[in-house]
């Protein structure tokens, strides 16, 4: 079964600052992968997906992820955050079936 | 704004109780998708319909049931509710349901069980 591991539960950085987000997966098919950002009292918004065209994901906001296949990982970078950032951020996994298996989420604070 | 709407925003009940969640999909989407958001369990799928039909099936309770109606909108029906039922219910719509589509997420729908 699929299933999706996310290195930090809190990560904090400052204004400026790179954002670097871990995620690693495991799946006994090619995998198609998604980060999604959730703000405070809203839903899931999709950032970008991966879904074997190329291995470096841009997306939406400056933030891009890279798939590493012997690394089992698809980290999510951004290179200078920005206070809107401040969010909970979300790595999933689409196994054999449609549905989406997600990791436990980061939360992304942002100091001034 | 994904387009999904989802109803009502925040639902307040007591344990033994029904409730029934409602979810419009992005306009020309097929299909729905239900997920539960709970502290202890993080983001777990629960059902996914396509066109009126049940096409996968998660980690979703005997309790809980759920049906797609031939204007493509959604319900998810709790009942005999639990403290443990407390968690926010997101519904999630693609337009053909194929693995690796994006699914959009309406906000949520806060269930609270006293």
């Amino acid at each position: 079964a699929q299933s999706v591991t996310q290195l930090g539960s809190h990560v904090s950085v400052s204004e400026g600052a790179l954002v670097l987000l871990r995620c690693n997966y495991s799946s006994s098919v090619p995998p198609y992968l998604f980060w999604y950002v959730q703000y405070p009292n809203q839903g899931l918004q999709l950032l970008l997906k991966y879904t074997s065209a190329a291995t470096l994901v841009k997306g939406i906001n400056g933030f891009e992820a890279e798939f590493k296949k012997s690394e089992t990982s698809f980290h999510l970078t951004k290179p200078s955050a920005h206070m809107s950032d401040a969010a909970e951020y979300f790595c999933a996994v689409s196994d054999g079936a449609q549905k989406l298996v997600f990791g436990q989420g980061t939360r992304l604070t942002i100091n001034p | 704004d994904s387009g999904v709407t989802q109803t009502p925003k925040h639902l307040i009940t007591a344990t033994g109780q029904r409730v029934t969640l409602r979810c419009s999909p992005r306009s020309g989407d097929l299909s729905v998708y239900w997920y539960q958001q709970s502290l202890d369990q993080g983001l777990q799928f629960l059902i996914q319909y396509y066109n009126g039909e049940e096409r996968a099936k998660g980690n979703i309770l005997e309790r809980f049931s759920a049906q797609q109606f031939p204007d493509l909108h959604s319900e998810l029906n709790l009942s005999s509710l639990e403290l443990g039922d407390s968690a926010l219910y997101f519904c999630a719509s693609s337009t053909r349901g194929d693995r690796g589509e994006t699914q959009y997420f309406g906000p949520g729908t806060r269930l609270l069980v006293l």
